[in-house]
Order: C-alpha cells, then structure tokens, then sequence
C-alpha cells in the first residue's frame, strides 16, 4: 500500500536559517504529491503540491520537487522566519478513488528569533 | 474562501458516553473526511463520504460510525468513548476531481 515517510521531528532552527524536511514515498503508478503545514491552534492548509515528476512546488518561499527516481519530495526554504513555525505533513494522493490522502507523521518546526 | 466549521474546539466526556462530532463546510463539496491525528502518528483516516448517505470506512474505523445525511454536513460518531479514542479529530472536504482537501480547526476529544 501507500506510504509516505518524513524526516524525525521535532526540528529547531534560528531564524534566517536554511532549512529542509526530508519526505519519501511509496506507491503504486503515479501519485501526486502534497506538504500541508499545520499552524499552532488551526487545521491543516495546503502549502505546496506537485503532481507529476521533476514538477516543483513552490509558496511561501517554500518549494519541494517532485523526484520520481528518488521517490521523494523535500520540503525547502532558503531563510526561514519565527512565523514559519508549526508542524509540517507530507502527503500523497495515490489516484485511488475521492482523492484519499496518504500522510506522513508530521515533522514539528519551531524558529527562533 | 472555502470554510470547514467543526462544532467544539475542546471536549471533556466519560468513557462508555456516546459522543458526536460535527462538521459543516459551506463550499458544496462532494467528498468529507474524518482523521485523527496524534502525536508521532501524523493523520490518520477513520471515514470518508463521497455524496449524501454514501460512506467508506478508511484505515481505522473501528469504534467509529458516521452519518452524511446533508451534503454540507458530515457527523463522526464515538459509540461508546474509550480512553484511546482521546486525540485531535480533523475534518476535512474536496470536490470531485480536486486533489486538495480543506480542513477545519479540528476538536480536541479527551475521554476520561
């Protein structure tokens, strides 16, 4: 079946900093692929997706490329700021049927100042 | 905007009561979804529905029915409340053919 795998949390980093959450996936044919982020209080949001390979997300100043060969999906920003901080999901939609979703455990980001 | 209400943010209820959560979004939406997320676990499906009366069991739901008998309205019912039934509860809706799913605040459930 489908899963998908995300880096161990939680992930503390200062502000400015580079950051990366690593996310891999299995499926079967060709899934699209999602990073939703989960701010302190709220539901989840979608941030990014990308739905076929070498495709790349991008929002926020976040960005994941879709790596087919890797079966992977990187989350990314170049200078992460304190209101970035929440918890941050990986997804996949397998093609299965009413766009079920496949998440990963959650990756916890907190920025300081 | 597209809006996902859920009935209570925190419940407090007693194990063996018979609890029901609410959700509600305004954007007629076809598909709805129940998860609950805890910690380490990331989200996890319980029940989804794809039209009014029409429902699928997802990957655990065990301890759990649900009902849809309005298309904005989707109820996730806890027949008799466990302990390890405490946990965040999201709902979540698409439409047809979409791929995104908006979720709403979510409720906290703890059973004692």
């Amino acid at each position: 079946g489908n899963s998908v795998t995300q880096m161990e949390g939680p992930v503390t980093l200062s502000e400015e900093a580079f950051l990366t959450i690593n996310c891999t996936y299995t499926a079967t044919g060709y899934p699209s692929l999602f990073w939703y982020v989960q701010y302190p209080g709220e539901g989840l949001q979608l941030l990014l997706k990308a739905t076929k390979a070498d495709d790349k997300g991008s929002n926020k100043g976040f960005e994941a490329t879709y790596r087919k060969e890797t079966t992977s999906f990187h989350l990314e920003k170049g200078s992460v700021q304190v209101s970035d901080s929440a918890v941050y999901f990986c997804a996949l939609d397998g093609g299965t049927s009413y766009g079920k979703l496949t998440f990963g455990q959650g990756t916890i980001l907190t920025v300081h100042p | 905007d597209v809006k996902v209400t859920q009935s209570s943010r925190y419940l407090v209820k007693r194990t063996g009561e018979k609890v029901f959560l609410e959700c509600v979004q305004d954007m007629d939406h076809e598909n709805m979804f129940w998860y609950r997320q805890d910690p380490g676990l990331g989200l996890r499906l319980i029940y989804f529905s794809y039209d009014v009366k029409m429902k699928e069991k997802g990957d655990i739901p065990e301890g759990y029915s649900v009902s849809r008998e309005k298309k904005e309205r989707f109820s996730l019912i806890l027949e008799s409340a466990s302990t390890n039934q405490t946990s965040m509860y999201l709902c979540a809706s698409s439409t047809s053919g979409q791929e995104t799913q908006y979720f709403g605040p979510g409720t906290r459930l703890l059973v004692l």
